[in-house]
């Protein structure tokens, strides 16, 4: 079964600074990984998904992720963070021909101005 | 486009009411939708997959009986949670998956439902 570890529940990162969100996968076959964004009392936004091909996947709001199949990792990114990334982010995998997903912890994200 | 709805937001009701959240796919269809569960400052935890025309099926240690699911359309799942108490109380999301593009179409979330049960 599929697993996603994401540590750091509270990630503290100043306006204009790196951002950067670690998950570490385990699948047992090629995996689907996916990020997703939640705000207040809402549902999930997909950031950015990575099924085949390039490994370096550009998503919305500038975020991006790099699938690295011998580190079993698709770490979050953004160069430089605006006030309106605080939010909670979830990295999520699931195996290819199986639609359910399994989600990390989550990271809360506050941007410090 | 791949926008879901789900209705309602909010709901505040007695002990032992049943209540009934809708999940609408508006601009594709969706034969399979899931069902999530969250609690306060944590992550979603998958309840059931919702199958159209077909029955759910349910994760480990989820009561099929209390949670009630429905899948009579590509474009609608209900999830109705039957006798509520107040450890019912948390936030419901649905999510669905499109049938068309191909691949591994992502999930699509709702807005989420905010139970309450007094």
């Amino acid at each position: 079964a599929q697993s996603v570890t994401q540590l750091g529940s509270h990630v503290s990162v100043s306006e204009g600074a790196l951002v950067l969100l670690r998950c570490n996968y385990s699948s047992s076959v090629p995996p689907y990984l996916f990020w997703y964004v939640q705000y207040p009392n809402q549902g999930l936004q997909l950031l950015l998904k990575y099924t085949t091909g390039a490994t370096l996947v550009k998503g919305i709001n500038g975020f991006e992720a790099e699938f690295k199949k011998s580190e079993t990792s698709f770490h979050l990114t953004k160069p430089s963070a605006h006030m309106s990334d605080a939010a909670e982010y979830f990295c999520a995998v699931s195996e290819s021909g199986n639609n359910r997903l399994a989600f990390g912890k989550g990271n809360q994200v506050v941007v410090i101005p | 486009g791949a926008v879901v709805s789900q209705h309602p937001s909010w709901v505040i009701c007695k002990s032992g009411t049943s209540v009934k959240i809708e999940c609408r796919s508006l601009d594709f269809q969706a034969t399979t939708m899931f069902w999530y569960r969250q609690f306060p400052k944590q992550s979603l935890m998958l309840m059931a997959t919702s199958n159209e025309g077909s029955k759910a099926t349910y994760e480990q240690g989820v009561e099929k009986d209390k949670f009630l699911i429905n899948h009579a359309s590509l474009t609608l799942s209900t999830l109705t949670v039957t006798s509520a108490h107040p450890e019912d109380s948390s936030f419901y999301i649905c999510s669905a998956r499109p049938n068309l593009g191909g691949g591994h179409q992502p999930q699509h979330f709702g807005d989420g439902t905010r139970l309450s049960i007094l």
